[in-house]
């Protein structure tokens, strides 16, 4: 299995839609973030979490919101998609004083 | 070289030839560079990091040089493989917590 597991791997979504992308992680890691990966413009940051109770906006937070329900789950959801939000979307963790970040195989979202 | 823009710098290198993958970075207060590879439809995975008052680093196969005089990051791969086709991307990983900024990628094609 997985150590990072995000569901759903495929979306299609038509615009105006609310949509929530889930992350859960078996790493036991304490910090946890989703970016989103544009061709050209490599992964940007969109929300990031130290732990449960700690949630930081990220270089490109408009539209998106975050919701950390445990250490282990993290979620991003678009509150009402719009077609420049196509694009696929990863979650990561890490652990704190560690520079190595572990990824999800990643969710391919499109607005229609 | 990664940059910013909307197409992926590209390398093609010989399979056995030494491959070199450039990055140029813009904040000081980086505290780690990382070097991430993202094979087709995967999450990146960690390659290599080095620390900000270092200037080189190597691992199995691969060397991370960094210039902070012109702000400059390099990955060098020994004897490519097929296996190192992928994207590859440095990140920052800033001193004052642990958000990692990525670069834009390189996508490197080994050629048999």
């Amino acid at each position: 299995d997985a150590d990072v597991t995000q569901t759903p791997r495929n979306r299609i979504t038509k615009t105006g839609k609310r949509i929530m992308l889930e992350c859960s992680q078996t790493k036991g890691h304490d910090r946890m973030y989703w970016y989103r990966q544009d061709p050209g413009l490599g992964l940007r940051l969109i929300y990031y979490s130290f732990d449960v109770k700690d949630i930081n906006k990220g270089e490109i937070s408009d539209g998106y919101s975050v919701s950390r329900q445990a250490q282990a789950k993290f979620s991003l959801s678009l509150e009402s998609a719009i077609p420049n939000q196509t694009a696929l979307y990863f979650c990561a963790t890490s652990k704190q004083g560690n520079t190595e970040a572990f990824f999800g195989q990643g969710t391919r979202l499109t607005v229609v | 070289g990664e940059s910013v823009g909307l197409h992926l710098p590209t390398l093609s290198v010989q399979e056995g030839d030494n491959s070199i993958i450039n990055c140029a970075y813009s904040n000081s207060a980086s505290d780690y560079f990382i070097w991430y590879k993202q094979e087709s439809g995967k999450g990146p995975q960690f390659i290599i990091d080095i620390r900000s008052n270092m200037d080189k680093r190597q691992g199995q196969r691969v060397t991370v040089l960094l210039n902070k005089t012109v702000k400059h990051l390099s990955l060098q791969i020994a004897a490519t493989q097929p296996g190192d086709s992928a994207v590859y991307f440095c990140a920052e990983n800033m001193r004052n917590g642990n958000q990692f900024y990525f670069g834009t990628g390189t996508s490197l094609t080994v050629i048999p």
